[in-house]
Order: structure tokens, then C-alpha cells, then sequence
């Protein structure tokens, strides 16, 4: 079963318009962490936002905030007045544990590719 | 502060033939991470270190893929032999911890032809 899933495969938006970009999760764990990163067409991942399990605010870097509902398992990035340079592919991912020593992994989801409109 | 370095940033080998790449992870970081990604889909998982421990090496095809990370530092990533669906970009990356969030290098992109 997938433990990201990102149903937006494409998305365009106005440039200046604030765009969300969906993610829901799967886990059993009460302890887990939700990242969004940002793919230019230059291949380079580069780190957005993050936002903890038991964190009761809303994480925001920025323009960026993320959406945090636990219950419902979703975790949307909110990127407010879009510009042209955040055309991308935009992936959620999420820190789980593993069986031994406590440790995590960081499993990623398909991604979204959003392109900016001038 | 330097970034993940890795290298080379492209090859072209020929099916069945071998290959290997090179990651440094930025220092003081013990967590690191290999993944494989595909054109046009996320990234997956090959293998988690922590320090020169395996924290997960569940979805790496184990019969042609080989990692290792001496002394906790710089790990490489070895193909025998390749394939043509193994043609993707290799992403190494690392975290100050398993909780922390994670720094990419630029990738290697593989071509098999």
C-alpha cells in the first residue's frame, strides 16, 4: 500500500495566485514527520518545510505552509502569490520507523509537477 | 557549509556491464541515503545508513545492487550487472539524524543502453 500519496500529477496556476498541493498519508505510528521538497528542472532536491506529528501549529517557511490535518491524514503545502520560478515537481515525503534501534526511513510520494503561468 | 557531493554526475554503460557511484555526505551527518529515481516518478528508496549500519536496504535488489559506507562517511553504490530498466538518476542524500530533514546531492544520471 502506498504511505505518500500525491493526486495531483499536474497542476497550473496564475503567477500571484496561492496554489495547494494535496498529500495524504498512511501510518500506524504516533511519532512521524511530513517533508516537502522541491525538484527544479536542474534535478537538485531542495528542502521546503517539515512539519512533526505532535507539532500543534501549522508548519510555514516563508511563503510556504503546510496544511496539517491529523485526523484526516493529510498534510497540504500552501504556497501563497506564486512566482514563475517555483514551476516544479513538488514531492511530499514522511520520516516512519523501522524495526530496529528506534531508527527512520524517509519514504517519498510521486509528486506533483506545478507550472507557474505567466 | 559544503553540500552532498557526488559523482560522476553522468554515465552511459552498456547492459551487463558494472558500475559505481561515489557519495560524500556533508560532515557530521550520519544519516545516508541512496535512491533510485525513474523519470517522471518519486524518488525510492535503495538503502539507509546509519553511521556504517543498514537502517533499511528492503527495496534494493540485492542480487545486482551492492552498497557499503566505510567508517561511517563516503558510500558507494555499485551496479553488476546492469540493466536497462536500472537506466534513472541516483540520488545519495544526508540527514544530521533519522529525524532530521534530509540534503540532496546533484544525482548521477545512468544511462544503460
Amino acid at each position: 500500500a502506498q504511505k505518500i500519496t500525491q493526486t495531483q500529477p499536474g497542476m497550473f496556476v496564475q503567477e500571484k495566485e496561492a496554489v495547494t498541493l494535496d498529500c495524504t498519508y498512511d501510518t500506524s505510528d504516533q511519532s512521524y514527520g511530513l517533508f516537502w521538497y522541491k525538484q527544479p528542472s536542474s534535478g537538485e532536491m531542495i528542502f521546503l518545510i517539515y512539519q512533526g506529528s505532535y507539532d500543534e501549529q501549522n508548519a510555514t517557511e516563508g511563503r510556504y505552509s503546510l496544511n496539517f490535518q491529523k485526523a484526516r491524514k493529510s498534510a497540504n503545502l500552501v504556497i501563497s502569490a506564486s512566482q514563475l520560478g517555483d514551476s516544479a515537481m513538488y514531492f511530499c515525503a514522511m520520516r516512519e520507523s523501522v524495526s530496529n534501534f528506534g531508527n527512520e526511513k524517509l519514504t517519498f510520494g510521486t509528486g506533483t509537477r506545478l507550472t507557474i503561468i505567466p | 557549509e559544503a553540500g552532498v557531493a557526488q559523482s560522476p554526475r553522468y554515465k552511459i554503460i552498456e547492459k551487463r556491464q558494472s558500475v559505481a557511484f561515489w557519495c560524500n555526505p556533508i560532515s557530521g551527518h550520519a544519516t545516508l541515503y541512496w535512491y533510485q529515481q525513474i523519470l517522471g516518478q518519486g524518488p525510492k528508496l535503495l538503502i539507509q545508513f546509519q553511521n556504517n549500519g543498514v537502517v533499511d536496504d528492503s527495496q534494493l535488489p540485492k542480487d545486482r545492487f551492492s552498497a557499503e559506507r566505510l567508517k561511517g562517511v563516503d558510500s558507494t553504490l555499485k551496479i553488476q550487472p546492469a540493466k536497462l530498466e536500472d537506466s534513472a538518476v541516483y540520488l545519495c542524500a544526508s540527514s544530521f539524524g533519522t529525524n532530521t530533514e534530509a540534503f540532496f546531492g546533484q544525482g548521477t544520471r545512468l544511462t544503460v543502453v
